[in-house]
């Protein structure tokens, strides 16, 4: 069974700082993965997806994420983040008949 | 290109009543799928449709919960009888089939449900 972990449920930056968000899976095959973002009373936009190639993805608003498959991981990140940054964000893994497992999120709170 | 549409925002019923959430897709877009997300927690699905058929559906409690997607684009997700444990975030989100590998999903704004 696919399974995503984020290891922080809140990370408080502050803004211009650089940002990374930590997600680790496990998936038995060639995973297919995302990273989507979700504010309050929102539904969740697609920030970026690897499904193979490139292990550095380049996402909307300035995102990236690295797929490291020695380590699992497929962590996001920001070079200097700004105040709007503020959201939930989730890391997923798709099976082959793209079903999504998401991880329980990362609150980012932005410091002024 | 208008976006996975979701009504209502938001519903608020008691213990025992029926609740009905309605979810129109992105246009062209064959596979459909319903979300519950509890409080702090990420989206679980609860099933998922090609056209259709529903061909996921092992995570819906069956007892109460019903969805259908008559036509293969509109789809309803029903609860009756609705129970306090319900109270969470429905999402709706939709992808298309065509293209190489898993195509992303592309998610509504949701339902927020309260139960009282």
């Amino acid at each position: 069974a696919q399974s995503v972990t984020q290891p922080d449920i809140h990370i408080t930056v502050s803004e211009g700082a650089s940002l990374e968000l930590r997600c680790n899976y496990s998936y038995g095959a060639t995973p297919y993965l995302f990273w989507y973002v979700q504010s309050p009373g929102q539904g969740l936009q697609l920030l970026l997806k690897y499904f193979s190639g490139d292990t550095l993805v380049q996402g909307i608003k300035g995102f990236e994420a690295e797929f490291k498959r020695s380590q699992s991981s497929f962590n996001l990140r920001k070079p200097s983040v700004h105040w709007s940054d503020a959201a939930e964000y989730f890391c997923s893994v798709a099976n082959a008949g793209n079903m999504l497992t998401f991880g329980g999120g990362t609150r980012l709170m932005v410091k002024p | 290109e208008a976006g996975v549409v979701q009504s209502p925002r938001y519903k608020i019923i008691e213990k025992k009543q029926p609740v009905a959430f309605w979810c129109n897709p992105i246009s062209g877009h064959n596979t459909l799928y319903w979300y519950r997300q509890n409080l702090g927690q990420g989206p679980e699905l609860l099933i998922r449709y090609e056209n259709e058929e529903a061909v996921d559906d092992s995570q819906l409690p069956k007892d109460r919960f019903s969805a259908e997607r008559l036509k293969g684009v509109d789809s309803t997700l029903k609860i009756q009888p609705a129970e306090l444990g319900d109270s969470a975030v429905y999402l709706c989100a939709s992808s298309s089939s065509q293209g190489k590998g898993n195509q992303p999903q592309h998610f509504g704004d949701g339902t927020r449900l309260s139960i009282l």
